[in-house]
């Protein structure tokens, strides 16, 4: 079974950049695509994007592109989300999620515990 | 892009109550639905896939049913443990959209 651990919470300021982690265990990593959930405080689930780590494929929702920027390093197993500039309306947990495809639907089968990013002057 | 809408948004119930919460899809979807649960402070986790497959693991009082625009989740004999938030969600081409969430209460 594959586990995803993420890295902890972070405090930032408005207008600071971050790049939070999601590590992978298991020797498939490379195989299933590794996505991004945000949820904010007392709201639902949003999906923003995901990436393939094999070849670094990625997909991004439209209300996300341009907002963030997923990388991959395999030497770790690790995922990664990015800001440049981060905003209050950022604040949320981020989940790191593995998509699962039966014959023709996918769904998340795996998730990373969440990482709280608190955006704050 | 296909919307999904769920009802109601939230619901109170006893132990051994059984809920249903509903699912509404703007496009057919055929049986491309799934259901989490998420318990506060906890990631979310899958319940049900292919609108009505039973994910390993996951108590029988778990049920999914559906086809096309409309789909149900049915907890039958209500547990405390089962206090969460309840998602639906469609995959299509490389996005997932999820539904609003059911939030279930103990009465």
């Amino acid at each position: 079974e594959v586990q995803l651990v993420q890295s902890g919470v972070e405090v930032k300021k408005p207008g600071e950049s971050l790049k939070i982690s999601c590590q992978g265990s298991g020797n498939i990593f490379s195989s299933f695509w590794i996505g991004w959930v945000r949820q904010r405080p007392g709201e639902g689930l949003e999906w923003m994007a995901m990436i393939l780590p094999g070849d670094s494929s990625t997909k991004y929702s439209p209300s996300f592109e341009g907002q963030v920027t997923m990388s991959v390093d395999m030497s770790v197993r690790t995922a990664y989300l990015q800001w440049s500039s981060l905003r209050a309306s950022d604040t949320a947990i981020y989940f790191c999620a593995r998509r699962y495809c039966t014959s023709n639907n996918c769904y998340i089968d795996s998730w990373g515990q969440g990482t709280l990013v608190t955006v704050s002057s | 892009d296909i919307q999904m809408t769920q009802s109601p948004s939230s619901v109170s119930a006893s132990v051994g109550d059984s809920v249903t919460i509903t699912c509404q899809a703007s496009h057919d979807i055929t049986y491309h639905l799934n259901w989490y649960q998420q318990k506060p402070g906890k990631a979310p986790k899958v319940l049900i896939y292919d609108a009505s497959k039973l994910q390993l693991g996951v108590p029988s009082r778990f049920s999914g049913s559906g086809f096309g625009t409309d789909f149900a989740l049915t907890i039958s004999n209500l547990q405390p443990e089962d206090l969460a938030t309840y998602y639906c969600q469609h995959y299509d081409n490389l996005l997932f959209t999820f539904g609003p969430g059911t939030r279930v209460d103990l009465k």
